[in-house]
Order: C-alpha cells, then structure tokens, then sequence
C-alpha cells in the first residue's frame, strides 16, 4: 500500500543553521504531496504542498520538490531560528482514490537551539 | 486558510463513562471529515473517514461501536468515545475537507485537537 517514511527525529539544530528533512513516498498514480507542522499541544498547520512532479511548494522560508525520479519531496530551509522548533509530518494523498484521506510520515522533530 | 473548530481541547473523563468531540468547519463546507488519533512522539493513524450525511468508514482495527462517529451535517462531525478506558487516553485530531472543482487542489483543514485523559 502507499506509505511515506521520514527521517528519524529528533533533529537538533542551532539558530541559522540549513535543514534538511528529508521525506520519501511509495504510491501508485500521482499523489499530491505535503508537509504539515504541529507545534506543541496543537493540531497540524499545512506548511506546503504539491500537486505534481516538479513541483516546489514554499512558505515562510521552506522548501520542498516533487520528485517523482527519486520518489521524495525533501524540506529545506536555508536558516532556520528557534520558532521553527515543532514536529514536522511529510504525507500525500490521492484525492480520487481512498477518499482523499492522508498517509502520513512518521514525523520529525526539530529541536532549533539558540 | 479554512478554519476547522475542535472542541474540546483538553478533557478529563472517569473510566466507563462517554465523551463527545466536535469538530465543525467554520467558513467552508466539509463534505468529508477525517478523524485521526495521535499517541506521543508518534504519528498520526487515521481512525474513520466520514462523509456528509453517510456512514463512516473506519480503518482496519478501529471499533466502531467503541468510537462513535457522526456527520450530520456539512459544518459539524462528532467523535463520541465510549464507555472509555485509560488506554484511550490520546491525542484526537479532525481534519476537514470541501470538494472543490479541481479536486488534486483540495486540501485538507486541520482542528487544533483534542487531549483525552481517561482516569
């Protein structure tokens, strides 16, 4: 079935320091790729998205491709600060098949230290 | 974004007895509502799917007559745990979706959460 594996947390980071998440996908078809951030005691906030190969999603300095050569969509941010701290989940979904419901990742947390 | 409404956010209930969740879609209509349940430091496992005026669909593993859902309408869908137990102590999350015209663009709308304590 479709799955998505993230790298394991937690990742601890200094203040402007580069990040990379990186986030590999197993699916048939063309799902639609994303990555969702949950700070502390919340629900999850959409970072980006993509809907298709070669696509880059951004927002508020992060950035993730659509691979589809190497199956991946990795998260990068060139300086990352303290506020980015919260656990980061990769997940795709195929909105004509299973209902459009998410497969998430396993989630990665990200400790940014001053 | 569109904004999805958890209630409560935090609860405390006595084992045996039932509790309900809400979670309404405030500025779009939701004609899929998904209803996830978090343990710590792990990730999100997807409980049911439940569509507008229809019968969830649960996951493999999911009691249904444990985990009661309901949406009744296109703004509002219930978690009802039932005759709850320590172990359903977590972390329940819905998300929210509206079927737009271009349905790869659609996303998913997320609910603050709901910390369940079963004592």
């Amino acid at each position: 079935g479709d799955s998505v594996t993230q790298m394991e947390g937690p990742v601890t980071l200094s203040e402007e320091a580069f990040l990379t998440i990186n986030c590999t996908y197993t699916a048939t078809g063309y799902p639609s790729l994303f990555w969702y951030v949950q700070y502390p005691g919340e629900g999850l906030q959409l970072l980006l998205k993509a809907t298709k190969a070669d696509d880059k999603g951004s927002n508020k300095g992060f950035e993730a491709t659509y691979r589809k050569e190497t199956t991946s969509f990795h998260l990068e941010k060139g300086s990352v600060q303290v506020s980015d701290s919260a656990v980061y989940f990769c997940a795709l979904t195929k909105i004509y098949n299973q209902g459009g419901k998410l497969i998430f990742g396993q989630g990665t947390e990200l400790s940014v230290k001053p | 974004g569109a904004v999805v409404s958890q209630h409560p956010s935090r609860v405390i209930c006595k084992s045996g007895t039932s509790v309900k969740i809400e979670c309404r879609s405030l500025d779009f209509q939701a004609t899929t509502m998904f209803w996830y349940r978090q343990f710590p430091k792990q990730s999100l496992m997807l409980m049911a799917t439940s569509n507008e005026g229809s019968k969830a669909t649960y996951e493999q593993g999911v009691e249904k007559d444990k985990f009661l859902i309901n949406h009744a309408s296109l703004t509002l869908s219930t978690l009802t745990v039932t005759s709850a137990h320590p172990e359903d102590s977590s972390f329940y999350i819905c998300s929210a979706r509206s079927q737009g015209q271009n349905l790869r663009l659609t996303e998913a709308f997320f609910g603050q959460g709901t910390r369940l304590t079963v004592v």
